[in-house]
């Protein structure tokens, strides 16, 4: 199957400072991304969805401003949490797709977040 | 909306038992996507297996079966003569194709398998 990688694949950040997540699709070109956060011993929640090349649609209850998404190519998508802090400490899990409609979700191996 | 229900939060078998892992769902598309994943303690997420709406055949993949049932909109999934590599956590996940091509996940069960 297709490849998604995930970069870093765990960071520990001091509270207030920003990280940036890379999600990659290696083998094809992912026109749509999803972003999912998941807390320890939780499910996988959807955080957004992008699209390459416009702007990333927010899951309810999702700060636009504080999770950063750009999505500039068929290939990168990027997670940006900015002025973190501890509760932001979770798994981030993207996945790609190659569209919208398709039913085949490839999934990244996570970034696991520590903020201190 | 879309909703998935794991009832099942954790279970523990010896190894060699056969286990069933419950899958309810809801939804208002007819035509939508269930899936089910496991995610082991590395919390990579694997594929298991894909079932389209139109599709009601059970599946066997090894050890591995699926049970489809629009009627009780239930996908459970079983494990027979389960082994201790098999545990993990398993989600049962739901993509409606009309309803934002969101894949939404179940809580997941978590399997102890003991030796």
């Amino acid at each position: 199957g297709a490849v998604v990688s995930q970069h870093p694949s765990w960071v520990i950040c001091k509270s207030g400072t920003s990280v940036k997540i890379e999600c990659r699709s290696l083998d094809f070109q992912a026109t749509t991304m999803f972003w999912y956060r998941q807390f320890p011993k939780q499910s996988l929640m959807l955080m957004a969805t992008s699209n390459e090349g416009s702007k990333a649609t927010y899951e309810q209850g999702v700060e636009k401003d504080k999770f950063l998404i750009n999505h500039a190519s068929l290939t990168l998508s990027t997670l940006t949490v900015t002025s973190a802090h501890p509760e932001d400490s979770s798994f981030y899990i993207c996945s790609a797709a190659t569209g919208l409609g398709d039913n085949e979700q490839f999934f990244g191996p996570g970034t696991r977040l520590t903020v201190l | 909306a879309q909703k998935v229900t794991q009832a099942q939060t954790e279970i523990s078998v010896v190894e060699k038992e056969d286990v069933t892992l419950d899958c309810v769902y809801e939804t208002r598309d007819t035509t939508y996507y269930l899936f089910w994943y496991k995610q082991p303690p590395s919390g990579e997420l694997v594929f298991l297996i894909r079932r389209n709406s139109f599709d009601e055949q059970n599946e066997i993949s090894g050890r591995y079966s699926w049970n489809f049932q629009k009627s009780t909109s239930s996908f459970n999934f079983t494990i027979t003569a389960s082994q201790v590599v098999d545990s993990a956590v398993y989600f049962c996940a739901l993509k409606e194709v009309y309803g934002g091509f969101k894949t939404i996940f179940g809580a997941g069960t978590r399997l102890f398998v003991k030796a």
